[in-house]
């Protein structure tokens, strides 16, 4: 069975963080690319990190460079975001995907980061 | 960035009915543009990739076409489960950025 599970969000202040973390099953997870997509409720999604196979290659989306690192275990078959100096603009859902092509072929349910003063 | 314009920016329709919405890109993505439904309360699912290709175990009604800066996406005969908000995205940049668009919302007439 396919599951993918996001966990760790929450809520926090502007310049706090947070570690998001993503258990995956039954996805071959260390054979593919895997990413961090974000949504806020009512707009399109937001792709914002990506890792290659074996977590050397890291891409990022220019808002969240330097402030947001994104990780995998493939040992645990997991998958991470480490978020840091967090901005009002950083809230949505976080969506732990895997990447085939380049496009998002499997979702998790996603997990919630809200950043409010 | 490659910017993704959707529309229309929603659609009313009945069951049985075709849709037809659209994605223009800012610059040509060649065919590297997938297409996405989400319902409420759910994460996006794929539906197309690279343009015109169907992923695993979407109906036969969903086909998508286009090339470059123009994109269309058809449903042939709406069925209930299928009105739900459709995002299109485009992965041609390298290194990634990866781009959606605003999406369209599909609704019962």
């Amino acid at each position: 069975e396919v599951q993918v599970v996001a966990s760790g969000g929450g809520w926090v202040r502007p310049g706090g963080s947070l570690r998001l973390s993503c258990a995956a099953s039954g996805i071959r997870f260390s054979s593919y690319w895997m990413s961090w997509v974000r949504q806020v409720p009512g707009k399109g999604p937001e792709w914002v990190a990506t890792v290659n196979l074996d977590g050397n290659e890291k891409f990022y989306l220019d808002s969240v460079k330097g402030r947001l690192t994104i990780s995998r275990d493939n040992d645990r078959n997991s998958l991470y975001l480490q978020m840091d100096s967090l901005r009002v603009e950083d809230t949505g859902v976080y969506y732990c995907v895997r990447e085939t092509g380049a496009f998002f072929d499997i979702w998790g349910q996603g997990t919630m980061v809200t950043v409010s003063s | 960035e490659i910017v993704l314009t959707q529309s229309p920016v929603s659609l009313s329709l009945s069951p049985g009915e075709r849709a037809t919405l659209s994605c223009r890109a800012s610059q040509s993505v060649d065919s590297r543009l997938a297409w996405y439904q989400q319902k409420p309360g759910q994460a996006p699912r794929l539906l197309i990739h690279d343009a015109s290709t169907r992923a695993t175990g979407i109906p036969a009604r969903f086909s998508g076409s286009g090339s470059g800066t123009q994109f269309t996406l058809i449903i042939s005969s709406l069925q209930s489960e299928d009105f739900a908000v459709y995002y299109c995205q485009q992965y041609k940049n390298w290194p990634p950025w990866y781009t959606f668009g605003q999406g369209t919302k599909l609704e019962i007439k």
